[in-house]
């Protein structure tokens, strides 16, 4: 299975700043997805993201505030603009094929905290 | 639209119990079922999954869980659990249409707490 890494593991941000999240995947893969994670919460699907096109995000998620790069089949970046303390989150990113009857893999996360 | 329900968001057990973790789905199509573990400071693990076949599917760890079609569900069991077991549990769907990308529908989690 396909080992993801992180990074950040954690950071902590000032309000209006932005933070860049990287994914990297140790093979190529098809999907590459991101999620939120609030605290005591579950996991909330912000966008998909497919090598070669534009992220698709999910309803209550915009591109403005959530810019997302897929720049070759093993890597992807989150950014998250504009900070607030609401966006004090876990950011999870995972990778599939692509295909509904094959598990996610995914990273360890980020931890964010917004002062 | 579908969704997935976890129906208990903690569940306390003794070391040695047995458990069992329970999640219905709601879909109007046929669905893919997963079950995956959080440990504290980690990303999820793949416990186990149900495609097609047999409704009893035994996963890592000494987990198992069986799909009920008529009860939409798909609950996750361990005849005895260990202190390493303590963890946030989540149960996902993913459906069979042919426009999904392996998006997955996750639970609410479900906390196990497993006491000496």
């Amino acid at each position: 299975s396909a080992v993801i890494s992180q990074k950040p593991s954690r950071d902590i941000c000032q309000r209006g700043t932005s933070l860049t999240i990287q994914c990297q995947v140790d093979s190529q893969v098809t999907m590459m997805f991101w999620y939120r994670q609030q605290p005591g919460q579950s996991l909330t699907l912000i966008a998909t993201a497919n090598q070669g096109s534009e992220a698709t995000y999910e309803s209550g998620f915009v591109i403005d505030k959530f810019p997302i790069s897929r720049p070759n089949l093993t890597f992807s970046t989150l950014t998250v603009s504009n900070l607030s303390p609401e966006d004090s989150s876990i950011y999870l990113c995972s990778a599939g094929t692509g295909y509904s009857n094959q598990p996610q893999h995914f990273g360890d996360g980020t931890r964010l905290s917004i002062l | 639209a579908q969704s997935v329900t976890q129906l208990d968001s903690q569940v306390p057990v003794f070391e040695e119990a047995p458990v069992e973790l329970r999640c219905n789905y709601s879909s109007s199509v046929s669905v893919y079922l997963f079950w995956y573990v959080q440990y504290p400071n980690q990303g999820l693990q793949l416990l186990l999954k149900y495609l097609s076949g047999s409704t009893l599917v035994k996963g890592i760890n000494g987990f198992e869980a069986e799909f009920n079609k008529s009860q939409t569900s798909f609950h996750l069991r361990k005849p005895s659990v260990h202190i390493s077991d303590t963890a946030e549990y989540f149960c996902a769907v993913s459906d069979h249409g042919s426009s999904n990308t392996g998006k997955l529908i996750f639970g609410q989690g479900t906390t196990l707490q497993v006491k000496p």
